[in-house]
């Protein structure tokens, strides 16, 4: 059974460029949670998603950002017009029930703005 | 072993003696713990969990213990290996709540000395 893999695992983008984050669930789990860290700090909370729903974006930023979970395909975090303050590593997390318990991380993506 | 303070960013230990993680949590509320270990360039990897109706969990070398009354998490590690070199983070969630996200600490860097 694979893990949650997400790609790609490293991306560089320039100040004003797209970003696009996937993440692909372990099998069987249909609930999906992005996070974002930054260097020496914990992981934060920013959206969690089940199938072709956002149950929860209170910790994504009201512009720039957005994350979708369609019902065919991987989750897809977006980030439009990147700023160097967006520079870190993204880590997207599955679980098979809702509530958050027992979420399984993927490897992450890091994202670098120049 | 070597027992820290809270919020101390960083633990050193020789091989071979116990090491142990604090964690101070917030919400009175959570009622689902869990200790993550992070390698370099890695994604969080799940350790150990414990819910809130318990005081104590133990695993395989690693131990979790409870303290609700002062909201305090620890983790010990028995003879601390080179492989448990890492950042230990501690997540708490809301079991029951509408929020499926975990809240992670700050982190806490093990560095295993042979």
């Amino acid at each position: 059974n694979a893990g949650v893999m997400q790609n790609p695992r490293h991306l560089v983008r320039r100040r004003g460029q797209e970003a696009r984050l996937r993440c692909s669930p372990m099998k069987g789990h249909s609930h999906v949670y992005w996070y974002r860290q930054l260097p020496e700090e914990g992981l934060k909370f920013m959206v969690y998603l089940q199938k072709e729903n956002i149950i929860d974006e209170s910790g994504m930023p009201k512009e720039r950002f957005s994350a979708e979970f369609p019902k065919e395909g991987p989750s897809i975090l977006r980030i439009q017009q990147v700023v160097r303050g967006d520079s870190a590593a993204y880590f997207c997390a599955s679980s098979p029930l809702k509530r958050g318990y027992e979420q399984f991380f993927g490897p992450g993506t890091r994202l670098t703005v120049l | 072993g070597e027992s820290v303070g809270l919020h101390l960013p960083t633990l050193s230990v020789q091989e071979g003696d116990n090491s142990i993680i604090n964690c101070a949590y917030s919400n009175s509320a959570s009622d689902y713990f869990i200790w993550y270990k992070q390698e370099s360039g890695k994604g969080p990897q799940f350790i150990i969990d414990i819910r809130s109706n318990m005081d104590k969990r133990q695993g395989q070398r690693v131990t979790v213990l409870l303290n609700k009354t002062v909201k305090h998490l620890s983790l010990q590690i028995a003879a601390t290996q080179p492989g448990d070199s890492a950042v230990y983070f501690c997540a708490e969630n809301v079991y029951g709540g509408s929020q499926g996200n975990l809240i992670f600490g700050k982190g806490t860097k093990l560095s295993v000395k042979p």
